[in-house]
C-alpha cells in the first residue's frame, strides 16, 4: 500500500479561493516533495521540503511540514483554473540509499472559473 | 535543456509478448527510475538506475526489468504482459537521486494490454 495518504481525495474551489491538501506518511524521511499532475500527463515537481525544514514557499505555494506528525500541507493561494489537476506527495525514506519515491494517493483538485 | 523524454508514448499489446520502453534523462542526469501508474494501485516504485547499476527495485514480479546505458539512457522491459501492466509507465531523472534531489518525470508511456 501507498505510504502516503492524502486528504481531501477531491476538492472542488473557485478561482480566487485558497486550497490546502493534506499528506501523511508513515517512516522517518530524508525529504518530502509535492507534484502535480495534468489529466494522465508526466508529474511536475512543485516543491521539496527537507525534514529538518518547517516551511518552504515558492511564488503561490506554501508547504509545511511536520515530522514529529508525520504530515504535510500544500497551500496553493489565489487559485486558477490552470491549478486543476491532481497532486501527490512523495517522501524519500531515511533508511533506503539513492533514489525511491513513495507517493501518497493524490488529491484532485477542480478550481472552477 | 531538454527534458526527459520517453518512447513510445502510446503501445498497445497482447497478453504474453514483450514489451520495451525506453527513457532518455535530462543530459548529465545520472539517475534514472521508473514508476508504474495504475487507477487501482496508484503510483508505485519500480526500479532506480544509477550509472549503470540498479540500485533500488520496487515490489514488482521479475517480468518487469531494466537496464541503463553509459550514456544514462533507461530501458525497462515487461515480458509475458498481462492484462493487469496495463498502466502509465513513467521515468524520472535526476542529478544523483531523490536523496535532496527533485524528480523531473517524463511525459510517460501508456500501454494498453489486450
Amino acid at each position: 500500500s501507498q505510504q502516503g495518504e492524502e486528504d481531501p481525495q477531491a476538492l472542488s474551489i473557485q478561482e480566487g479561493e485558497n486550497a490546502t491538501m493534506n499528506c501523511s506518511y508513515k517512516t522517518s524521511i530524508n525529504n518530502l516533495q509535492w507534484y502535480r499532475q495534468n489529466s494522465g500527463r508526466g508529474l511536475v515537481h512543485l516543491i521539496l521540503i527537507r525534514s529538518n525544514e518547517r516551511e518552504k514557499h515558492s511564488g503561490r505555494l506554501r508547504v509545511t511540514l511536520d515530522t514529529s506528525k508525520k504530515s504535510s500541507s500544500l497551500l496553493i493561494t489565489a487559485s486558477r483554473a490552470a491549478d486543476t489537476a491532481s497532486y501527490f506527495c512523495a517522501t524519500d525514506a531515511r533508511e533506503t540509499s539513492g533514489s525511491r519515491l513513495t507517493f501518497g494517493e493524490g488529491t484532485q483538485l477542480t478550481v472552477n472559473p | 535543456k531538454a527534458g526527459v523524454t520517453q518512447t513510445p508514448r502510446y503501445l498497445i499489446k497482447t497478453r504474453g509478448q514483450q514489451v520495451t520502453l525506453s527513457c532518455s534523462p535530462i543530459s548529465g542526469h545520472r539517475s534514472v527510475s521508473w514508476y508504474q501508474q495504475t487507477p487501482g494501485q496508484g503510483l508505485q516504485f519500480l526500479f532506480e538506475y544509477f550509472s549503470e547499476t540498479q540500485r533500488n527495485k520496487g515490489n514488482f514480479p521479475g517480468r518487469f526489468s531494466g537496464r541503463q546505458f553509459s550514456n544514462s539512457r533507461s530501458e525497462m522491459n515487461v515480458s509475458t504482459l498481462e492484462l493487469g501492466d496495463s498502466a502509465l509507465y513513467l521515468c524520472a531523472s535526476s542529478l544523483e537521486g531523490s536523496r535532496g534531489y527533485e524528480q523531473y518525470f517524463g511525459p510517460g508511456t501508456r500501454l494498453t494490454v489486450t
